[in-house]
């Protein structure tokens, strides 16, 4: 497609469960980055993927949240034993040679109950 | 460390009339400012962007900005909005092309009809 597609687009699912969010960027791009965006927050940065490595992993809040991404393509963020506290929209991004226009995917609300 | 302030949680003007939203950044070094709006249920979409040179700068949809190095200042500004422009805006900073960026807590736009 032509732009950065994540996928689901809404979560519901209970406290404890695992849940895994896809990021599909726009072709081409090198870099992808994770956000979390909770009610009356900005945007949180979780991890960035420069191809398929994660130079910088300093925002992701807990060891139950780790990010891959294969093929210098598709992103997964993984969030094991959810908790309440990890309600929110997950937002992704990719960009080119420009670093700076970070493109956004609509993002996954996510619903823990 | 890095920090983006957007003072005001809320602002609501008069379609027609001209807007101007606060951003205040903190940054050691000269800094990448950005802009970015989100409509209700959708990712974040680049407005303008500073980099260097000229510090106002023109974006899409009508908005300048203007950079002012003594005041750590990069407010938005529109001479006279739309409904459509009723969305949450935005500020964020950022250190080099490879860097994370930080985002403020963003600024929501109510246009009275």
């Amino acid at each position: 497609g032509a732009g950065v597609s994540q996928s689901p687009s809404n979560k519901v699912t209970e406290k404890g469960k695992d849940v895994e969010l896809r990021c599909d960027p726009i072709s081409g791009h090198t870099a992808l980055y994770w956000y979390r965006q909770s009610l009356g927050q900005g945007l949180e940065f979780l991890i960035y993927f420069q191809g398929n490595s994660a130079p910088d992993k300093s925002g992701l809040p807990s060891d139950r949240f780790s990010a891959e991404r294969t093929g210098g393509s598709v992103s997964t963020l993984t969030i094991q034993r959810t908790q309440q506290e990890d309600s929110a929209v997950y937002l992704c991004a990719s960009s080119g040679l420009d670093r700076s226009a970070q493109h956004f995917g609509d993002g996954t609300r996510l619903s823990i109950l | 460390a890095q920090s983006v302030t957007q003072p005001d949680i809320h602002i609501t003007v008069s379609e027609g009339a001209s807007l101007e939203l606060r951003c205040n950044y903190s940054y050691g070094a000269t800094p990448y400012l950005f802009w970015y709006v989100q409509s209700p249920g959708q990712g974040l979409q680049l407005l303008l962007k500073y980099f260097s040179g000229d510090t106002l700068v023109q974006g899409i949809k009508g908005f300048e900005a203007e950079f002012k190095r003594s005041q750590s200042s990069f407010n938005l500004r529109k001479p006279s909005v739309h409904w459509s422009d009723a969305a949450e805006y935005f500020c964020a900073v950022g250190g080099t092309l490879d860097d994370k960026i930080i985002f403020g807590k963003g600024t929501r736009l109510h246009i009275l009809p």
